[in-house]
């Protein structure tokens, strides 16, 4: 598997503001994913971290909302940014960590809860 | 849109019993699949991958495919209250993708 850490692990943000998610992982990756978990959802993919270029967002997702940086094989952060209410989730990052015999197996950090106020 | 289905539940079972979850996914081209346990509270963990129609196994767990019904289930078996969670089924799309169904609640009664 993989050690991941996430830091905030929660926060209580006014409306407006902006939050920096820090994912750390303990070891070189290629391949990182942010994912949002709105109250009783299930987990919606934002966009995929790629070091060396920018990152790739899914539909429903923009930059300028969820700005993302990779700077190397082991760090990402994401920035949720002018906040509402509807922010409120727990954000995820995520690690490809390929089994011997196995494709595209991912592995979550603990996870961040944000609450918007 | 591609889709991953699952019955929300909860599905109750007493302890010892087996527990079946399913899951049924509409992008025909999905090669990979996953089953992963959500306490409340925390961040996903896998359980189970599969690849390949037919079944695999790992301790109390079996995880069974067939791609020509486009379903995949997850067999618990001698369920313990400590399997009480929410249970995600994944389906990896290109690009290495993960859509996630909404999750299935088991409850294992003691």
């Amino acid at each position: 598997s993989a050690v991941i850490s996430q830091k905030p692990s929660r926060d209580i943000c006014q409306r407006g503001t902006s939050l920096t998610i820090q994912c750390q992982v303990d070891s070189q990756v290629t391949m990182m994913f942010w994912y949002r978990q709105q109250p009783g959802q299930s987990l919606t993919l934002i966009a995929t971290a790629n070091q060396g270029s920018e990152a790739t967002y899914e539909s429903g997702f923009v930059i300028d909302k969820f700005p993302i940086s990779r700077p190397n094989l082991t760090f990402s952060t994401l920035t949720v940014s002018n906040m509402s209410p509807e922010d409120s989730s727990i954000y995820l990052c995520s690690v490809e960590r390929p089994l011997a015999g196995e494709t595209d197996t991912q592995y979550f950090g603990p996870g961040t809860r944000l609450t918007v106020l | 849109q591609k889709e991953v289905e699952q019955n929300s539940g909860p599905l109750s079972v007493p302890e010892g019993a087996i527990a079946s979850l399913n899951c049924t996914y509409s992008d025909r081209v999905s090669q990979s699949f996953f089953w992963y346990r959500q306490y409340s509270g925390k961040s996903p963990e896998l359980i189970m991958s599969i690849y390949s129609n037919g079944d695999k196994e790992d301790g109390r767990f079996t995880a069974q495919l067939n791609k020509a019904s486009q379903y995949v289930s997850l067999l618990i078996r001698d369920s313990q209250p400590s399997d009480s969670a929410t249970y995600l089924c994944a389906v990896n799309e290109y690009g290495n993708k993960l859509v996630f169904g909404a999750g299935t609640i088991l409850r294992v009664k003691s």
